[in-house]
């Protein structure tokens, strides 16, 4: 399968700690985005990255949230000090932007709940 | 800000029949695209069909096709012949056509197939 994967799919945490997922796209997809899905709710965009450049980040996005795509490849979407406020879906997709045409294809997701 | 309304939480439809899943968008731009994303229980979410604003004639994808009114900002969804895998959330989304490449989601449509 070449789609996009992320790891772990599930993560159950207790409140203060920190959490790593990871997001691996499509290969050779030059985008790459984070959205955040809370239950009846549509995706959320979170941030984006175009090979290894963050180019934009939502004001969802706080502090406590870093993201990076070292050598443009992979991404890891980090959350410190959680809050229960944090649990959601977390969803990757990646694009290989040509021109004026982009489609995203979306992850499995992560689904992480605090505790 | 743009903004995407879905104002059927729930749906049903008979094996067999045809369902139309309502979006309406609010946005200045004149170029922008739009998509329908299909998120099944548990799996990951799945592009089903897409709609470049330039272009007047409505996209269809076998037994999904759209009535996109430019005017009206209205882009509905029609599943011909509903199958019993058609049954998943359904997501209409937004991407403007400028520089920013996220996607905005409305709250969806849960898409029930009766057989």
């Amino acid at each position: 399968d070449t789609g996009v994967s992320q790891d772990p799919r599930h993560k159950i945490t207790k409140r203060g700690q920190n959490v790593t997922f990871r997001c691996d796209p499509i290969s050779e997809h030059n985008r790459l985005y984070w959205y955040r899905q809370t239950l009846g709710q549509g995706p959320e965009f979170l941030t984006y990255f175009q090979n290894e450049a963050q180019l934009e980040k939502s004001r969802l996005l706080s502090d406590r949230f870093s993201a990076e795509r070292p050598k443009g490849s992979f991404s890891t979407l980090e959350i410190q000090r959680t809050e229960q406020g944090d649990s959601a879906m977390y969803l990757c997709a990646s694009s290989l932007i040509r021109g004026r045409q982009e489609t995203q294809y979306f992850g499995p997701g992560t689904r992480l709940l605090v505790l | 800000a743009q903004t995407v309304t879905q104002s059927q939480p729930e749906m049903s439809v008979q094996e067999a029949e045809t369902v139309t899943l309502s979006c309406t968008y609010d946005t200045s731009e004149s170029d922008y695209y739009l998509f329908w994303y299909k998120q099944p229980p548990s799996r990951q979410m799945i592009l089903v069909i897409r709609q470049e604003a330039y272009k007047q004639q409505n996209a269809t994808e076998n037994r999904f096709s759209v009535n996109f009114q430019k005017a009206a900002k209205s882009f509905s969804l029609k599943i011909s012949d509903s199958q019993l895998g058609d049954a998943a959330m359904y997501f209409c989304a937004y991407r403007g056509g400028g520089a920013t490449n996220k996607l905005i989601f409305g709250t969806g449509t849960l898409l029930a197939v009766q057989p």
